[in-house]
């Protein structure tokens, strides 16, 4: 158990919905990311956010949004489904001190299918 | 363009044997290189991790090796149990600005250990 939870575990939908998921870091880590997989795909990093900000940006849709709260918890929303956003959904944390390389540490993932 | 190449999609080692694991990188940004093990279901578990200014580092049966003239890296297992049968993904990071980092993955090698 890395710490780091994710809700919900699965989310079935379909074309044209929206639906927004939920991390909560580990205790402690200021900074959260997301990462796509899609099928027979690698991690794909879509964003990252610290203590509240925007902090860096990958491959994310202009249909994908992220944000981070006050209690550091984060949420993905992802509008305007397509089928091939279909996917497993990958939040991680780590403490994020400046200057230092660090483990990211990631939670179980939530199931997206998009019909 | 994928920075960072995990060349075998799978590997099938005799338990007790070594497993050698590889993974090749482009950008020679990267500071920070990490292996994770995924089962199905789950999200990536850490194992271990090498910064750039090193060439070697030991954690129990997992010792990873970097080259960075060849801009490659390898994770040993000795000896290989069957619980280390998953899919090993090999990361990479470089600091983009101060507190800022995100992790390139390589596509993944099942790794399967036969009794």
């Amino acid at each position: 158990d890395s710490g780091v939870t994710q809700t919900p575990k699965h989310l079935i939908t379909a074309t044209g919905q929206r639906v927004t998921l939920r991390c909560s870091p580990r205790s402690g880590d200021l900074s959260v990311y997301w990462y796509q997989q899609s099928l027979d795909q690698g991690l794909q990093f879509l964003i990252q956010y610290y203590n509240g900000e925007e902090r860096a940006k990958g491959n994310i849709l202009e249909r994908f949004s992220a944000q981070q709260f006050p209690d550091l918890h984060s949420e993905l929303n992802l509008s305007s489904l397509e089928l091939g956003d279909s996917a497993l959904y990958f939040c991680a944390s780590s403490v994020a001190l400046a200057g230092l390389q660090e483990t990211q540490y990631f939670g179980p993932g939530t199931r997206l299918l998009v019909l | 363009d994928q920075q960072v190449k995990q060349n075998s999609p799978s590997l099938s080692v005799q338990e007790g044997r070594i497993s050698i694991l590889n993974c090749d990188y482009t950008n020679s940004m990267f500071d920070y290189f990490l292996w994770y093990k995924k089962y199905p279901a789950e999200g990536p578990t850490f194992l271990i991790s090498i910064s750039s200014i090193k060439d070697k580092n030991e954690d129990g049966r997992f010792t990873v090796f970097l080259n960075k003239s060849a801009k490659h890296l390898s994770l040993h297992i000795v000896p290989s149990q069957p619980g280390d049968s998953a899919v090993y993904f090999c990361a990479a990071s470089a600091q983009i600005i101060q507190g800022a980092q995100k992790l390139v993955f390589g596509q993944g090698t099942r790794l399967t250990i036969n009794p």
